[in-house]
């Protein structure tokens, strides 16, 4: 157990609805990371949160969002969900920034029908 | 941005045989590469790391070592046992970036 948890472990849902995913960091990391999980495109950085502050940006959509707050928890957005966002989606943490171990949640898998 | 290529995508190994996979990236400001171990459904397990101030680093039976001329990494397994069954990813991350570039990922397979 990395000590990072997602929420929910499963999601289920329809082609142009929104969804919210849910992450939280090991206690004292400062730092969560989304990342996709795909057949085709692999494991992919999308976005980063440092304390509270967007950090940095990879591979992510317009209709993807993200946030993290005053506990820093995070939730990434998901909206205008079309088939191709089927993917299982992971968070990790690290302690700050630029800091080495980034350490993975169980993840979500969506799947978009 | 960061390219990393990882070889073979499949591998299997006699038991007790040793396993060798290799990475290589293409940004020259790189400078830390993990490897993680994934099992069927479950999360990327960190396993090792390596920095670009040091070449070979070791932790039991694993090993990774780092060329940063050639700019290429790799990770050894000795003694293979049937636990390591998994997919590997190598990845790297860009000197003033945070997220991780992975490679598309080795299955490796240990035949008994």
């Amino acid at each position: 157990d990395s000590g990072v948890t997602q929420t929910p472990k499963h999601l289920i849902t329809a082609t142009g609805q929104r969804v919210t995913l849910r992450c939280s960091p090991r206690s004292g990391d400062l730092s969560v990371y989304w990342y996709q999980q795909s057949l085709d495109q692999g494991l992919q950085f999308l976005i980063q949160y440092y304390n509270g502050e967007e950090r940095a940006k990879g591979n992510i959509l317009e209709r993807f969002s993200a946030q993290q707050f005053p506990d820093l928890h995070s939730e990434l957005n998901l909206s205008s969900l079309e088939l191709g966002d089927s993917a299982l989606y992971f968070c990790a943490s690290s302690v700050g920034v630029a800091s080495g171990e980034q350490y993975f949640g169980p993840g979500t898998r969506l799947t978009v029908t | 941005g960061e390219n990393v290529e990882q070889h073979p995508s499949t591998l299997s190994v006699q038991e007790g045989d040793s396993a060798v996979i290799k990475c290589t990236y293409s940004d020259s400001a790189s400078n830390y590469f993990p490897w993680y171990k994934q099992e069927l459904g479950k999360r990327p397990q960190l396993i090792i790391d390596i920095r670009s101030n040091v070449g070979e680093k070791k932790d039991q039976r694993i090993a990774v070592t780092l060329n940063k001329t050639a700019k290429h990494f790799s990770l050894h397994i000795t003694e293979t046992q049937p636990e390591d069954s998994a997919v590997y990813f190598c990845a790297a991350r860009e000197g003033g970036a945070d997220g991780l570039t992975f490679g598309k990922g080795t299955h490796l397979i240990i035949q008994p």
